[in-house]
């Protein structure tokens, strides 16, 4: 069964940085690309950044692009995003998801349970 | 960017009866390999996303047959044939070729 659990949500205040944490189980990490999205408060869905199964691409939306780095670790099936000069509009349950085992196209197959960062003085 | 708009943007239906939900992009989803990348995701209630349809019209892994997509280029749909009390929840379609990825706003089914 897979799983991706994440971890390292909390309240933190604006301009400060955090890193979120997924652990995957349940398949084999290091073929899938994986992804973060989050959901502000009451609102949709936002993607917010991509990497491939190797690391060696990544791919950020202009709204964290600068501010947030992801990253994974093969050898310990864990995917991180380090978010740093965190705004008031970062607030958002954080997604992590696995894609497909191949694919022309990016999607999210499989979606963790989530964690919530809250940006706030 | 992508901009992807659904309606309608809330839909109350009859347990049994179906329920139909459109989503357009403002650029086409058609890939050079032949694969048009439009997705479904359902968030129930308190729940995360999950994948419903793959590719416009392909059924994730245990996804009932009640649902359906459809639809090319820039105009697909997602049926229900008939609507369950289980079905209750937000439909998001997402584009997957266009970075930044983007999804629709939402349509919000819920049971008369």
């Amino acid at each position: 069964e897979v799983q991706l659990v994440e971890s390292g949500g909390n309240l933190v205040q604006p301009g400060r940085s955090l890193t979120l944490a997924c652990t995957a189980s349940g398949f084999t990490f290091k073929n899938y690309e994986m992804y973060w999205v989050r959901q502000a408060p009451g609102k949709g869905l936002e993607w917010v950044s991509h990497i491939s199964s190797s690391g060696s691409t990544v791919n950020y939306p202009d709204s964290v692009k600068g501010r947030f780095t992801i990253s994974r670790d093969n050898t310990k099936n864990s995917l991180y995003l380090r978010m740093t000069s965190l705004r008031a509009e970062d607030t958002a349950v954080y997604y992590c998801a696995r894609g497909p085992f191949y694919s022309s196209g990016y999607y999210f197959a499989y979606w963790g349970q989530g964690t919530r960062v809250t940006v706030s003085s | 960017d992508v901009v992807m708009t659904q309606t309608p943007l809330s839909l109350s239906v009859t347990p049994g009866q179906p329920a139909s939900i459109s989503c357009k992009s403002s650029q086409s989803l058609l890939h050079h390999e032949g694969k048009t990348h439009l997705y479904w995701y359902v968030q129930r209630p308190g729940q995360s996303p999950q994948l419903l349809i793959y590719e416009v019209s392909s059924r994730f892994s245990g996804v009932p047959e009640r649902f359906s997509g459809s639809g090319s280029g820039t105009e697909f749909s997602l049926q229900i044939s008939r609507v369950e009390a289980e079905d209750v929840g937000v439909y998001y379609c997402m584009q997957g070729i266009h970075l930044p990825l983007t999804f629709g706003p939402g349509t919000r089914v819920d049971i008369k």
